[in-house]
């Protein structure tokens, strides 16, 4: 689905540096998450907002910030990027009680 | 919060036979259980999904089972096909909010 879209598709950064990860959606979409997936682990949240200027924790919130000024943007930050946050992120997007919507993907490698 | 548990982790089943992915959930209040299929580098995608007011629900050679009493909840795939190889995951959502997924099942069909 072109309605939401993540950017980068992979990146590569350094320990300590602050990264953004950004997710749109066309959808007008209330609800947006952020989830991460490492192997033997699935989908875990991370933070999500059910509409501009609501965000909210989920699972492992621990090292990043959110924002969401405008209904179709919900980008993510690692404030100081650690190993242990190499992962692949999705960004996904619902409206009440529709299904979920994932992009495709962020993969993130901190060295 | 909720939490969702799928097994097995691994399942091998050659090309024909039947493939069945459990999920039991913690959160009774929970009645909207969506299923996931993530082919190798893609986004999850929905294959089904079912709320709590149906046991049952069927979509050609898929289908899902839920039990509230003993909060579980079951995908059969019939005659599977190679194509059917991919990673499975089950979920649990409570109204509009938040969806809690299972580590995720990988599927192989043997041709």
């Amino acid at each position: 689905d072109a309605g939401i879209t993540q950017s980068p598709r992979y990146k590569i950064t350094e320990t300590g540096r602050q990264v953004t990860l950004m997710c749109h959606q066309t959808w007008s979409h209330s609800y947006m998450f952020w989830y991460r997936q490492d192997l033997g682990h699935g989908l875990r949240l991370i933070y999500y907002s059910a509409a501009a200027d609501i965000t909210d924790k989920g699972e492992v919130p621990d090292g990043y910030v959110v924002s969401r000024s405008k209904t179709e943007n919900f980008p993510l930050t690692l404030e100081s990027a650690t190993r242990s946050q190499t992962s692949v992120y999705f960004c996904a997007s619902r409206q009440a009680d529709s299904p979920l919507h994932f992009g495709n993907g962020t993969r993130l490698t901190v060295t | 919060g909720e939490n969702v548990e799928q097994h097995p982790s691994t399942l091998s089943v050659q090309e024909g036979d039947s493939a069945v992915i459990k999920c039991t959930y913690s959160d009774s209040a929970s009645n909207y259980f969506p299923w996931y299929k993530q082919e190798l580098g893609k986004r999850p995608q929905l294959i089904i999904d079912i709320r709590s007011n149906v046991g049952e629900k069927k979509d050609q050679r898929i289908a899902v089972t839920l039990n509230k009493t003993a909060k579980h909840f079951s995908l059969h795939i019939t005659e599977t096909q190679p194509e059917d190889s991919a990673v499975y995951f089950c979920a649990a959502s409570k109204g509009y909010q938040k969806v809690t997924f299972g580590i995720g099942t990988k599927l192989q069909v043997i041709p």
